[in-house]
């Protein structure tokens, strides 16, 4: 079992529509949680990260973690065609030396005009 | 803003040859970092440096090397290449000293195939 789970999808929704992405975890030692943002053929893009439990917000993107639960949300208000995408959630431990990035599968997202 | 750099973008080898990739980091950031995504999956890590030392080490093949060189441009080697390493390597570089560690910043990769 990985250590990072998601939905892979596809999830398909029409343009200004309230997308929820999500993905567990079962490492308590994980401590610092992103969102990466992949088109195709494109690298990994940086969109979002925390640290704490709770919600952090940046324009149309709400991130929220709940470390009791292990889960971790991405939320996109008023999605746009171009928000079509692979998303990926990624996780680095506590006292990692390395800082390696623990990738969940990722989530196809798809918004339709 | 000056991105992560990656070369060659695109490369195609035979089995049992060898390949190199390079990559010059975000200027100022200290720390590389290799991922391997095959098709269809999520990045795999591979393998960090800090100030030119290996600082982790992931799921590399014994078949691959990498160094961090004095300008701070990473390089992984790759031999013996199998079918199985076609995939897309990323890079990503970050500042580590006194940063957090989640800003990590990736280059467009590039794209290895295997014949």
């Amino acid at each position: 079992q990985k250590e990072v789970e998601q939905d892979p999808g596809p999830l398909s929704v029409p343009e200004g529509a309230i997308v929820s992405l999500n993905c567990t975890y079962s490492n308590s030692a994980f401590q610092y949680f992103m969102w990466y943002r992949q088109y195709s053929r494109k690298g990994p893009e940086l969109l979002m990260y925390t640290y704490s439990s709770g919600n952090k917000e940046d324009g149309r993107f709400t991130a929220q973690v709940d470390k009791s639960s292990k889960y971790i949300s991405l939320f996109i208000r008023d999605s746009q065609p171009s928000d079509s995408a692979t998303y990926l959630c990624a996780m680095i431990e506590r006292n990692n030396a390395g800082n390696m990035l623990t990738f969940g599968g990722g989530t196809r997202l798809m918004v339709k005009p | 803003a000056a991105g992560v750099i990656q070369s060659p973008r695109h490369l195609i080898k035979e089995k049992r040859e060898t390949a190199t990739l390079k990559c010059y980091p975000i200027p100022r950031h200290d720390t590389v970092y290799w991922y391997q995504q095959g098709p269809g999956q999520d990045p795999q890590f591979l393998i960090s440096f800090y100030e030119k030392m290996q600082s982790d080490k992931g799921s590399i093949p014994d078949r691959f090397s990498a160094q961090q060189f004095s300008d701070y441009h990473s390089e992984l080697n790759m031999s013996s290449l199998e079918l199985g390493d076609s995939a897309l390597y990323f890079c990503a570089s970050s500042l580590t000293s006194g940063r957090p560690p989640y800003e990590q910043y990736f280059g467009p990769g590039t794209r290895l195939t295997v014949t």
